[in-house]
């Protein structure tokens, strides 16, 4: 069953401009993870932000997590044509911190 | 370091046939995953394991059956392979939150 669901499914912006992609929840999560897969290849951690952290940063990614409203965003800022990719947020599963339920993604492409 | 491999690559099958993917990891994690994804459906979980002889059900077991004799390999096999089966799989393992992903298996079934 999923938990984590992303909004937009799709998003296309230019070399340069800003990617905001979203991420809603159904339950109490202690911890929320980003991942990106480009087309074809598995997918690669990109973060990981605790219940009790507002916001965390990563080179070019920053991600907010409130968990009152339970949702995450992931801002990539001065996107380049090597961020088009899909983009998902994992929460844990049935409490288990080893065990990991995934959003259906968000598909960014930054075109050049 | 290889990380996750996966083999094969890519692989055919008819209806009723039988194969086994293979899953390795050289990070000495405890934790190892096949997951399927699907187009629409995100990553669902078909088995896990949490240490070298142990294996339990994910969220889509049926059809499906798995091993973990050695902690660096994580068997899927496929008994009486179906159309619905056709999918990509992943293996991933994690020493606990974060996972590692393979690059996938391609699977077609006729």
């Amino acid at each position: 069953s999923q938990q984590g669901e992303e909004d937009p499914q799709a998003l296309s912006i230019q070399e340069g401009e800003n990617a905001t992609m979203n991420c809603s929840y159904k339950t109490s999560i202690n911890n929320l993870q980003w991942y990106r897969q480009n087309s074809g290849r598995g997918l690669v951690h990109l973060i990981l932000i605790r219940s009790n952290e507002r916001e965390k940063h990563s080179g070019r990614l920053r991600v907010t997590l409130d968990t009152s409203k339970k949702s995450s965003s992931l801002l990539i800022t001065a996107s380049r044509a090597a961020d088009t990719a899909s983009y998902f947020c994992a929460t844990p599963a049935g409490g288990s911190n080893y065990k990991l339920t995934f959003g259906k993604g968000t598909l960014l492409t930054v075109n050049p | 370091n290889a990380g996750v491999t996966q083999t094969p690559k890519f692989r055919v099958l008819k209806t009723g046939q039988s194969m086994t993917l293979l899953c390795a990891q050289d990070m000495n994690h405890e934790y190892m995953y096949w997951y399927r994804q699907d187009p629409g459906m995100g990553l669902r979980l078909i088995h896990y394991s949490v240490g070298e002889g142990t294996t339990a059900k994910g969220e889509v077991p049926d059809g499906y059956n798995v091993s973990r004799l050695k902690k660096q390999n994580f068997l899927l096999g496929l008994e009486s392979a179906a159309p619905s089966q056709t999918s990509v799989y992943f293996c991933a393992s994690s020493l606990g939150e974060t996972q590692y992903f393979g690059p996938g298996t391609r699977l077609l079934v006729l």
